[in-house]
C-alpha cells in the first residue's frame, strides 16, 4: 500500500514564526501536492510538484512556499505564520503516467496559529 | 480557473436507502472527475473516478454518472450502510497529474 506520512498531526505556532510542514511518500511517486482544508470551503490546492526541484503554484499560494529536494519529500513552508493560516493541511502524492490519476493523501496536520 | 459546485452540503438518509450527490464544473477542458471519501481523522481516499470519454461507471454499490454537455456529474450510493457515513468530495481536473479542484464537500449521514 502507498503510504503518505506527515510529520505532525497537530501543531501550534505563534504569529510570525516560520513553520515547516513535512510530507514523505514511500512509493516513488513523481507528483506531490499540498492542500489546505477549511470547513465549508473544501480542499484548496496550495502548491504542487512534478519532480525534484520543480514546483507549480496552485490556487492559493500566497503566504506559502515549498521545497522538494528529494523525490520522496515535499515540504510546505510558512515564512511568517498568520492567524488566517490556521487550518488542516493535507499532503498527497500521485505516480503520474500509467493511466492512474489517483492521489493518495496523508492523514493531515492541523495547524493552529495563535 | 476551474470552479466545482457540490450539493447538498449535508445529506441524511435511512440505512438501506440510496444517496445521490451532485456536482457541476465550469471548465470544459476538465476531463477527469474523481470522488473522495473522508472519514473522521483521516485524509480523503479515492472511491471512484470517471473520465470524460465515459458516461457512467459502477463499482458494487457505488456509481458515478457524467454529463459533459451539461457539465455535471453525480455520485450514487445504493443500499447505504452505517460505514458510508463520511464526508464526500467531488473534484475535477484538466490533466491527471495536475492538482484537483474540489467541491466543498457533502456530509453524508446514514440514519439507523
Amino acid at each position: 500500500d502507498v503510504k503518505v506520512t506527515q510529520s505532525s498531526r497537530y501543531l501550534v505556532k505563534r504569529t510570525g514564526e516560520k513553520v515547516f510542514l513535512e510530507c514523505v511518500q514511500d512509493m516513488d511517486h513523481e507528483n506531490m501536492f499540498w492542500y489546505r482544508q477549511d470547513p465549508g470551503l473544501g480542499l484548496r490546492l496550495i502548491y504542487f510538484s512534478y519532480d525534484v526541484k520543480m514546483k507549480e503554484k496552485g490556487d492559493i499560494p500566497e503566504g506559502y512556499s515549498v521545497s522538494r529536494e528529494k523525490k520522496e519529500r515535499f515540504s510546505l513552508i510558512l515564512e511568517s505564520a498568520s492567524t488566517n493560516q490556521t487550518s488542516m493541511y493535507l499532503c498527497a502524492s500521485l505516480r503520474g503516467g500509467g493511466g492512474s490519476y489517483e492521489q493518495y493523501f496523508g492523514p493531515g496536520t492541523r495547524l493552529t496559529v495563535t | 480557473g476551474e470552479n466545482v459546485e457540490q450539493h447538498p452540503s449535508t445529506l441524511s438518509v435511512q440505512e438501506g436507502d440510496s444517496a445521490v450527490i451532485k456536482c457541476t464544473y465550469s471548465d470544459s477542458a476538465s476531463n477527469y472527475f474523481p470522488w473522495y471519501k473522508q472519514e473522521l481523522g483521516k485524509g480523503p481516499q479515492l472511491i471512484i473516478d470517471i473520465r470524460s470519454n465515459v458516461g457512467e461507471k459502477k463499482d458494487q454499490r457505488i456509481a458515478v454518472t457524467l454529463n459533459k454537455t451539461a457539465k455535471h456529474f453525480s455520485l450514487h450510493i445504493t443500499e447505504t450502510q452505517p460505514e458510508d457515513s463520511a464526508v464526500y468530495f467531488c473534484a475535477a481536473s484538466a490533466g491527471g497529474a495536475d492538482g484537483l479542484t474540489f467541491g466543498k464537500g457533502t456530509h453524508l449521514i446514514i440514519q439507523p
